[in-house]
């Protein structure tokens, strides 16, 4: 079965500092991969994700990942933190191939804090 | 614009009530999902379906029932509330085939006492 690990369910940079948040799958087969963000009292919106071909993904808001196969990584990062990007991200896959369902399996999330 | 609406989005209630949680949206997607959120444990997959007729369960759906009756509306019932079922509930939506983004509601804060 899939399973989508992040890595640290609290990290805080500060302003002007790289982000990266963590991201591991567990699949025998390469799933597609999400990263969602929550703010606060809000459902997820989608940040990016990787579903083929290039394996830097740029996103929304100056966020990018990058698909590692060799390490079945799914990493985010942002060059520089701003205040606004205080949020709950979320690391998700889906399956491919035959009798793929759409369904998302989520890690547990990571709650980003952004300092002055 | 389209858009993904739950309601109500607070409800508070007793163990042992019926419980219904709407879902309502008008991407005209065939796949609709629910979800519940807890501290520590993401989001989990409650049910799903796939079009008008069509229900499967999720990882977590003991307790609850869904029915789909037409595109835009997936409702879910919580037969006999229970207080493990205090959660925050969010519904999503997706166009057939894999590896398509789901558009989430703002989520029900639900609360059984």
């Amino acid at each position: 079965a899939q399973s989508v690990t992040q890595l640290g369910s609290h990290v805080s940079v500060s302003e002007g500092a790289l982000v990266l948040l963590r991201c591991n799958y567990s699949s025998s087969v390469p799933p597609y991969l999400f990263w969602y963000v929550q703010y606060p009292n809000q459902g997820l919106q989608l940040l990016l994700k990787y579903t083929t071909g290039a394996t830097l993904v740029k996103g929304i808001n100056g966020f990018e990942a990058e698909f590692k196969k060799s390490e079945t990584s799914f990493h985010l990062t942002k060059p520089s933190a701003h205040m606004s990007d205080a949020a709950e991200y979320f690391c998700a896959v889906s399956d491919r191939g035959g009798g793929a369902t759409n369904k998302l399996i989520f890690g547990t999330g990571t709650l980003l804090a952004v300092q002055p | 614009d389209a858009e993904i609406t739950q309601s109500p989005r607070h409800k508070i209630t007793e163990t042992g009530r019926q419980v219904t949680l709407a879902c309502h949206q008008t991407w005209n997607h065939n796949n609709m999902f629910w979800y519940r959120q807890d501290l520590g444990h993401g989001l989990r997959l409650i049910h799903y379906s796939y079009g008008v007729q069509d229900t499967n369960k999720g990882e977590v759906s003991d307790g609850y029932s869904v029915s789909r009756s037409n595109t835009e509306d997936l409702p879910l019932t919580l037969e006999s509330a229970a207080s493990s079922q205090t959660s925050v509930y969010f519904c999503a939506s997706s166009t057939s085939g894999s590896g398509n983004e789901q558009f989430f509601g703002p989520g029900t804060r639900l609360t059984v006492l």
